[in-house]
Protein backbone atom coordinates (compact mmCIF):
# COMPACT_ATOMS: atom_id res chain seq x y z
CA UNK A 1 0.00 0.00 0.00
CA UNK A 2 1.31 3.75 -0.78
CA UNK A 3 2.56 5.87 1.69
CA UNK A 4 1.24 8.51 -0.25
CA UNK A 5 -2.90 9.01 -0.71
CA UNK A 6 -4.26 10.42 -3.92
CA UNK A 7 -7.91 10.66 -4.64
CA UNK A 8 -8.33 8.70 -7.45
CA UNK A 9 -10.34 11.15 -9.71
CA UNK A 10 -11.38 15.07 -10.10
CA UNK A 11 -12.96 17.25 -12.40
CA UNK A 12 -12.29 20.63 -13.73
CA UNK A 13 -14.24 22.55 -16.13
CA UNK A 14 -12.13 23.88 -18.95
CA UNK A 15 -10.69 27.21 -17.68
CA UNK A 16 -11.21 26.36 -14.09
CA UNK A 17 -9.24 25.96 -11.46
CA UNK A 18 -8.43 22.04 -9.91
CA UNK A 19 -6.70 21.06 -7.30
CA UNK A 20 -4.84 17.70 -6.78
CA UNK A 21 -3.68 16.43 -3.24
CA UNK A 22 -1.10 14.04 -1.68
CA UNK A 23 -1.25 13.56 1.88
CA UNK A 24 0.98 11.32 3.60
CA UNK A 25 3.24 11.81 7.12
CA UNK A 26 6.44 11.73 5.27
CA UNK A 27 5.30 15.10 3.46
CA UNK A 28 5.79 16.85 7.10
CA UNK A 29 9.34 16.26 6.25
CA UNK A 30 9.96 15.91 2.91
CA UNK A 31 8.22 17.91 -0.35
CA UNK A 32 6.42 16.35 -3.11
CA UNK A 33 6.95 15.99 -6.50
CA UNK A 34 4.63 16.04 -9.32
CA UNK A 35 4.14 14.06 -12.24
CA UNK A 36 1.86 13.88 -15.63
CA UNK A 37 1.00 11.16 -17.37
CA UNK A 38 -1.00 11.05 -20.82
CA UNK A 39 -2.24 7.43 -22.48
CA UNK A 40 0.54 5.73 -23.60
CA UNK A 41 3.64 7.76 -22.34
CA UNK A 42 5.79 8.42 -20.09
CA UNK A 43 5.46 10.66 -16.97
CA UNK A 44 6.62 14.01 -16.83
CA UNK A 45 7.84 15.86 -14.11
CA UNK A 46 5.37 19.16 -13.89
CA UNK A 47 6.90 20.45 -10.35
CA UNK A 48 9.03 19.37 -7.97
CA UNK A 49 10.71 20.85 -4.55
CA UNK A 50 9.17 23.57 -2.89
CA UNK A 51 7.49 25.21 -6.40
CA UNK A 52 9.58 24.67 -8.84
CA UNK A 53 8.59 23.99 -12.38
CA UNK A 54 10.64 22.06 -15.44
CA UNK A 55 11.85 24.38 -18.30
CA UNK A 56 8.60 24.18 -20.66
CA UNK A 57 5.92 23.30 -18.22
CA UNK A 58 3.84 26.23 -18.11
CA UNK A 59 2.76 28.32 -15.05
CA UNK A 60 -0.87 27.39 -14.74
CA UNK A 61 1.03 24.82 -12.59
CA UNK A 62 1.36 25.09 -9.16
CA UNK A 63 2.08 23.33 -5.84
CA UNK A 64 2.13 23.98 -2.62
CA UNK A 65 2.68 22.37 0.85
CA UNK A 66 0.74 22.19 4.29
CA UNK A 67 0.97 19.86 7.02
CA UNK A 68 1.14 16.10 5.76
CA UNK A 69 -0.66 17.54 2.53
CA UNK A 70 0.99 18.49 -0.64
CA UNK A 71 -0.96 20.07 -3.35
CA UNK A 72 -0.89 20.42 -6.90
CA UNK A 73 -2.84 22.85 -8.78
CA UNK A 74 -3.77 23.98 -12.32
CA UNK A 75 -5.03 27.26 -12.85
CA UNK A 76 -6.90 27.78 -15.57
CA UNK A 77 -7.10 23.91 -17.02
CA UNK A 78 -6.87 23.14 -20.36
CA UNK A 79 -8.34 20.75 -22.60
CA UNK A 80 -4.67 19.04 -22.71
CA UNK A 81 -4.11 19.06 -19.00
CA UNK A 82 -6.36 15.49 -18.74
CA UNK A 83 -3.76 13.06 -17.88
CA UNK A 84 -3.34 11.27 -14.86
CA UNK A 85 -1.41 12.94 -12.05
CA UNK A 86 1.08 11.41 -9.64
CA UNK A 87 3.00 12.21 -6.39
CA UNK A 88 5.97 11.18 -5.34
CA UNK A 89 8.34 12.15 -1.93
CA UNK A 90 10.20 10.11 0.46
CA UNK A 91 8.90 7.22 2.86
CA UNK A 92 8.98 7.21 6.56
CA UNK A 93 12.40 6.19 6.70
CA UNK A 94 13.74 9.13 3.87
CA UNK A 95 15.44 6.20 2.75
CA UNK A 96 13.24 5.28 -0.51
CA UNK A 97 11.07 6.64 -2.90
CA UNK A 98 7.02 6.16 -2.66
CA UNK A 99 4.38 7.16 -5.21
CA UNK A 100 0.81 8.49 -4.68
CA UNK A 101 -2.13 6.23 -5.99
CA UNK A 102 -2.72 8.72 -9.09
CA UNK A 103 -5.13 11.22 -9.49
CA UNK A 104 -7.01 10.86 -12.98
CA UNK A 105 -8.09 14.67 -13.72
CA UNK A 106 -10.83 14.98 -16.13
CA UNK A 107 -11.23 18.75 -18.59
CA UNK A 108 -15.03 19.41 -19.06
CA UNK B 1 20.19 17.05 -23.66
CA UNK B 2 20.24 13.65 -21.91
CA UNK B 3 18.38 10.74 -23.01
CA UNK B 4 17.17 7.45 -21.61
CA UNK B 5 16.46 4.27 -23.37
CA UNK B 6 15.58 1.03 -21.91
CA UNK B 7 16.31 -2.27 -23.50
CA UNK B 8 15.68 -5.96 -22.66
CA UNK B 9 13.49 -9.18 -23.51
CA UNK B 10 9.98 -8.50 -23.90
CA UNK B 11 8.82 -11.77 -22.90
CA UNK B 12 10.39 -13.82 -19.50
CA UNK B 13 9.21 -16.84 -17.96
CA UNK B 14 8.11 -17.29 -14.48
CA UNK B 15 10.75 -18.00 -12.08
CA UNK B 16 13.46 -16.55 -14.32
CA UNK B 17 15.28 -13.08 -14.03
CA UNK B 18 14.20 -9.96 -15.48
CA UNK B 19 16.87 -7.75 -17.29
CA UNK B 20 16.84 -4.36 -18.53
CA UNK B 21 19.42 -1.83 -19.52
CA UNK B 22 19.01 1.74 -19.86
CA UNK B 23 21.50 3.18 -21.86
CA UNK B 24 22.25 6.75 -21.24
CA UNK B 25 22.92 9.53 -24.43
CA UNK B 26 24.14 12.88 -24.27
CA UNK B 27 25.23 12.97 -20.85
CA UNK B 28 27.46 11.08 -18.65
CA UNK B 29 26.12 8.55 -15.96
CA UNK B 30 28.73 9.03 -13.87
CA UNK B 31 28.68 12.95 -13.44
CA UNK B 32 27.97 13.75 -10.33
CA UNK B 33 24.39 14.16 -7.94
CA UNK B 34 22.57 11.89 -10.02
CA UNK B 35 20.17 8.95 -8.86
CA UNK B 36 19.29 6.47 -11.90
CA UNK B 37 16.18 4.64 -11.18
CA UNK B 38 13.75 2.28 -12.12
CA UNK B 39 9.97 2.75 -11.85
CA UNK B 40 7.26 -0.09 -13.27
CA UNK B 41 3.94 0.41 -14.12
CA UNK B 42 1.62 -2.45 -13.83
CA UNK B 43 -1.05 -2.36 -16.87
CA UNK B 44 -3.85 0.12 -16.08
CA UNK B 45 -2.61 0.68 -12.54
CA UNK B 46 -0.27 3.27 -10.91
CA UNK B 47 3.80 3.72 -10.57
CA UNK B 48 5.79 2.18 -8.27
CA UNK B 49 9.16 2.66 -7.49
CA UNK B 50 11.39 -0.28 -7.88
CA UNK B 51 15.23 1.53 -6.94
CA UNK B 52 18.28 3.63 -7.70
CA UNK B 53 21.88 3.60 -8.19
CA UNK B 54 23.67 6.77 -7.26
CA UNK B 55 26.05 7.85 -9.03
CA UNK B 56 28.90 6.77 -6.70
CA UNK B 57 27.42 3.45 -6.98
CA UNK B 58 25.12 3.27 -3.90
CA UNK B 59 21.36 1.95 -4.02
CA UNK B 60 18.26 1.85 -2.58
CA UNK B 61 15.79 -0.78 -3.35
CA UNK B 62 11.94 -0.54 -2.69
CA UNK B 63 11.04 -2.73 0.63
CA UNK B 64 8.66 -5.00 -0.50
CA UNK B 65 10.98 -5.94 -3.95
CA UNK B 66 14.42 -5.55 -1.94
CA UNK B 67 14.96 -9.47 -1.77
CA UNK B 68 14.74 -9.71 -5.83
CA UNK B 69 16.46 -6.60 -6.88
CA UNK B 70 19.98 -5.90 -8.59
CA UNK B 71 20.66 -2.64 -9.96
CA UNK B 72 24.33 -1.84 -11.74
CA UNK B 73 26.18 0.62 -13.60
CA UNK B 74 28.14 0.33 -16.12
CA UNK B 75 30.13 3.30 -16.80
CA UNK B 76 31.95 2.08 -19.59
CA UNK B 77 28.79 1.76 -21.62
CA UNK B 78 27.14 4.53 -19.82
CA UNK B 79 24.34 2.52 -18.82
CA UNK B 80 22.70 1.12 -15.84
CA UNK B 81 20.86 -2.35 -15.22
CA UNK B 82 17.96 -3.99 -13.41
CA UNK B 83 17.65 -7.75 -12.71
CA UNK B 84 14.96 -8.74 -10.99
CA UNK B 85 14.89 -12.75 -10.06
CA UNK B 86 11.91 -14.95 -9.57
CA UNK B 87 9.69 -13.60 -11.87
CA UNK B 88 5.83 -14.16 -11.83
CA UNK B 89 3.07 -12.90 -14.08
CA UNK B 90 2.46 -10.01 -10.73
CA UNK B 91 6.20 -8.79 -12.22
CA UNK B 92 4.22 -8.12 -15.70
CA UNK B 93 4.52 -4.37 -15.98
CA UNK B 94 5.74 -1.76 -18.06
CA UNK B 95 9.69 -0.40 -17.00
CA UNK B 96 10.78 2.71 -16.93
CA UNK B 97 14.34 3.95 -16.51
CA UNK B 98 14.26 7.48 -14.80
CA UNK B 99 17.11 10.22 -13.58
CA UNK B 100 16.90 12.11 -10.60
CA UNK B 101 19.36 15.01 -10.82
CA UNK B 102 18.62 16.59 -7.84
CA UNK B 103 16.54 15.28 -5.40
CA UNK B 104 16.34 11.72 -5.53
CA UNK B 105 12.55 11.34 -6.00
CA UNK B 106 12.11 13.98 -8.33
CA UNK B 107 12.54 12.09 -12.39
CA UNK B 108 13.28 14.79 -14.56
CA UNK B 109 14.27 12.70 -17.30
CA UNK B 110 12.69 9.22 -18.62
CA UNK B 111 12.85 6.76 -21.01
CA UNK B 112 9.87 5.50 -22.89
CA UNK B 113 9.68 2.89 -21.39
CA UNK B 114 9.13 -1.15 -22.52
CA UNK B 115 6.86 -3.93 -22.16
CA UNK B 116 7.80 -7.24 -20.46
CA UNK B 117 5.41 -9.82 -20.24
CA UNK B 118 5.94 -13.18 -17.59
CA UNK B 119 4.09 -15.87 -18.94
CA UNK B 120 5.40 -19.65 -20.01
Amino acid sequence: SSELTQDPAVSVALGQTVRITCQGDSLRSYYANWYQQKPGQAPVLVIFGKNNRPSGIPDRFSGSSSGNTASLTITGAQAEDEADYYCTSRDSSGSHVVFGGGTNVTVL
Amino acid sequence: QVQLQESGPGLVKPSQTLSLICTVSGGSISSGGSYWSWIRQHPGKGLEWIGYIYYSGRTSYNPSLKSRITISLDTSENQFSLKLSSVTAADTAVYYCARAATNQDAFDIWGQGTMVTVSS
